[in-house]
């Protein structure tokens, strides 16, 4: 299994511009996570999806949207890109839902917005 | 204030110290409790799950108070491989039931 897969790992954007981070998983889990990591502020939530079809709105979601069309992909997107949304994003899945089962995270992605 | 808070450190120990962290939540209703752990530019990786009655795994100790909304994780006789940031983490109820984290302590074994 390859796990929790990101891509890319390194991504320079310009102000304004849109792009899709990428997230997948070959454990067949049902819950996966965004995340937003940033200095001196741990990981926050940014969307959650409980299985396919399925999505909704972790603590910091402005300015990013999600589907879950299949169970495997959960990409993030940037709609139009901010200086403010410099940070560390990863991506998380579960089987179960995350108070009972250990969340498997990926890389990350490292995003600059000049 | 923040739901979970961790003293950021740094914490820099010899080798074979011991070494204790704390971490105190907000949310009275908090129910799960986990310390992960992160080495530098890498993901987050489960290191232990926190229970009432306290538990351990080999070096590592973790407690819970919950009368004083605290959690602590103890290691035993520091290794350099344990260099790394100790995330402190909290799930709430509710309908999200999705994991909230401290800002991380930062560790650092010298030889």
């Amino acid at each position: 299994n390859a796990g929790v897969t990101q891509t890319p790992k390194f991504q320079v954007l310009k102000t304004g511009q849109s792009m899709t981070l990428q997230c997948a998983q070959d454990m067949n889990h049902e819950y996966m996570s965004w995340y937003r990591q940033d200095p001196g502020m741990g990981l926050r939530l940014i969307h959650y999806s409980v299985g396919a079809g399925i999505t909704d709105q972790g603590e910091v979601p402005n300015g990013y949207n999600v589907s879950r069309s299949t169970t495997e992909d959960f990409p993030l997107r940037l709609l139009s890109a901010a200086p403010s949304q410099t940070s560390v994003y990863f991506c998380a899945s579960s089987y179960s839902p995350p108070s009972t089962d250990t969340q498997y995270f990926g890389p990350g992605t490292r995003l600059t917005v000049l | 204030r923040k739901e979970v808070e961790q003293d950021p450190g740094p914490f820099n120990v010899p080798e074979g110290a011991t070494v204790a962290f704390n971490c105190t939540y907000s949310n009275s209703a908090s129910q799960s409790f986990f310390w992960y752990r992160q080495d530098c530019r890498k993901e987050p990786k489960l290191l232990m799950s926190v229970y009432s009655s306290g538990n351990e795994d080999g070096r590592f100790t973790a407690q819970l108070n919950r009368a004083s909304q605290y959690i602590s994780l103890l290691i035993r006789d520091s290794k350099l491989s344990d260099s790394a940031t100790y995330l402190c983490v909290v799930i709430s109820s509710g309908s999200a039931r999705q994991l909230t984290f401290g800002s991380g302590t930062q560790l650092t074994v010298l030889p």
